[in-house]
């Protein structure tokens, strides 16, 4: 069974560009979720999609932040403009859940993107 | 708001010694807790999934316990071995669906 894919795995920009990032989920899994990781802290959960509907993005910058999930699987996550604070890895994670009943939350993770923003 | 602590945040043991990790979280009401483990420039890779209503997991050498009244869960590792050297990090998802992690704990096992 193939794992989530994330690309790219590094990217270094300058502060106020843009950067996207784009993770496959695993075949199946309805449930996803983008996260970051700062160096030395644990993961942060930004944004968390079931199927193509955001379940939680209360800690997600949405000033600078954005992220889609088109069709319920493919999903893209945007900053515009980075700024220096946002050099972290982000982390990009899926599950079988289907509803609250669903007791399969294994998370699944991919490698993740290495962000430094200069 | 949620916190999540682990101590300690380093562990460095002999290859052969059983170990604790420890994970405490201040707000008792959660909706499950996963153990993970992350190796250096990879993702996260879950262990064991505990949910409110129980009380341990197990896996091969791992089990995790769960002590959801006192905001405590424990991780132990038997017979650890030098491939079991990552960070260890724990994870509680609360019943508003957000999910918080711990700092992690460094574990090295010398050969």
């Amino acid at each position: 069974e193939a794992g989530v894919a994330q690309s790219p795995r590094y990217k270094i920009i300058e502060k106020r560009q843009s950067v996207a990032f784009w993770c496959n989920p695993i075949s199946g899994h309805a449930t996803l979720y983008w996260y970051q990781q700062i160096l030395g802290q644990g993961p942060k959960l930004l944004i968390q999609f079931q199927n193509n509907g955001v379940v939680d993005d209360s800690q997600l910058p949405k000033d600078r932040f954005s992220a889609e999930r088109l069709k319920g699987v493919d999903s893209t996550l945007k900053i515009q403009p980075a700024k220096l604070e946002d050099s972290a890895v982000y982390l990009c994670a899926s599950s079988l859940v289907r509803g609250w009943a669903d007791l399969q939350e294994t998370q699944y993770f991919g490698p993740g993107t290495r962000l430094l923003v200069l | 708001k949620q916190e999540v602590t682990q101590i300690p945040a380093a562990l460095s043991v002999p290859e052969g010694e059983n170990l604790v990790l420890n994970c405490s979280f201040t707000d008792s009401a959660i909706y499950n807790l996963q153990w993970f483990r992350q190796d250096p420039g990879k993702g996260l890779t879950s262990l064991l999934l505990i949910q409110s209503s129980q009380r341990e997991q197990t896996s091969g050498r791992l089990n995790a316990s769960l002590d959801k009244s006192s905001g405590r869960s424990t991780l132990y590792i038997a017979a650890s071995q030098p491939g079991d050297s990552a960070t260890y990090l724990c994870a509680v998802k609360d019943t508003g669906n957000q999910f918080y992690f711990g700092t992690g704990t460094s574990l090295t096992v010398i050969p």
